[in-house]
């Protein structure tokens, strides 16, 4: 148990619509990433929070954004949904001090969009 | 840009087999290497992390090496049991102020009892 809770664990949404996805990160972690995993790949890194603002993003559309809260919960939104988007999303979190901290991930989140 | 890459894809192995991993990056200007381990449809467990300035790391029956100028990595599984049968990743944590795991797609291993 790494202590990162993430919700739904399932979820099936049509093309065109809005999709929120949670993570609740360990407590007193201040960072919490987003990665995206497509069937049989590796995750790809969406975008990280550092106290609540975006401190990087990866190779994804402005569609996809984020919140991150002062409670360590954060949310990952996604609009407009395209059928490519169907993957496990994951959050991760870790307390950023010296850049050496390690990320601890949370179960997912498994999307279908039909 | 810096790729990751695992190999082999898949691997079966008799139980009680010791067998090796395969990691490597095209950027050596990395902080640290992690490897993961995943089971179907669910998250990802830590296994050990190395260090840019460390050569390897140790966990019960498994140790890594990272090898940063030659950029590879590797993962020692020693007397594997089925209950190690998951997918491997590894991923490395490019320079930069984003903490960022960049990953390999995964080594399938499967241990047969």
């Amino acid at each position: 148990e790494t202590g990162v809770t993430q919700s739904p664990t399932h979820l099936i949404k049509t093309r065109g619509q809005q999709v929120t996805l949670r993570c609740s990160s360990q407590s007193g972690h201040n960072t919490v990433s987003w990665y995206q995993q497509a069937l049989g790949q590796g995750p790809q890194f969406i975008f990280q929070y550092y106290r609540e603002e975006e401190n990087g993003r990866g190779n994804f559309p402005p569609r996809f954004s984020g919140l991150q809260f002062p409670n360590y919960s954060s949310e990952l939104n996604v609009n407009a949904l395209e059928l490519d988007d169907s993957a496990l999303y994951l959050c991760a979190s870790s307390f950023e001090l010296t850049g050496v901290e390690t990320q601890y991930f949370g179960p997912g989140t498994r999307l279908l969009v039909l | 840009k810096q790729e990751v890459t695992q190999i082999p894809a898949a691997l079966s192995v008799p139980e009680g087999e010791n067998l090796v991993l395969n990691c490597s990056f095209t950027d050596s200007a990395i902080y640290n290497l992690q490897w993961f381990r995943q089971d179907p449809g669910k998250g990802l467990t830590s296994l050990l992390l190395i260090q840019s300035s460390q050569r390897e790391q140790t966990s019960g029956r498994l140790n890594a090496s990272l090898d940063k100028s030659s950029g590879r990595s590797t993962l020692y599984i020693a007397a594997s049991q089925p209950g190690d049968s998951a997918t491997y990743l590894c991923a490395v944590r490019p320079g930069g102020a984003t903490n960022k795991l960049i990953f390999g797609t995964g080594t399938l291993l499967a241990v047969q009892p």
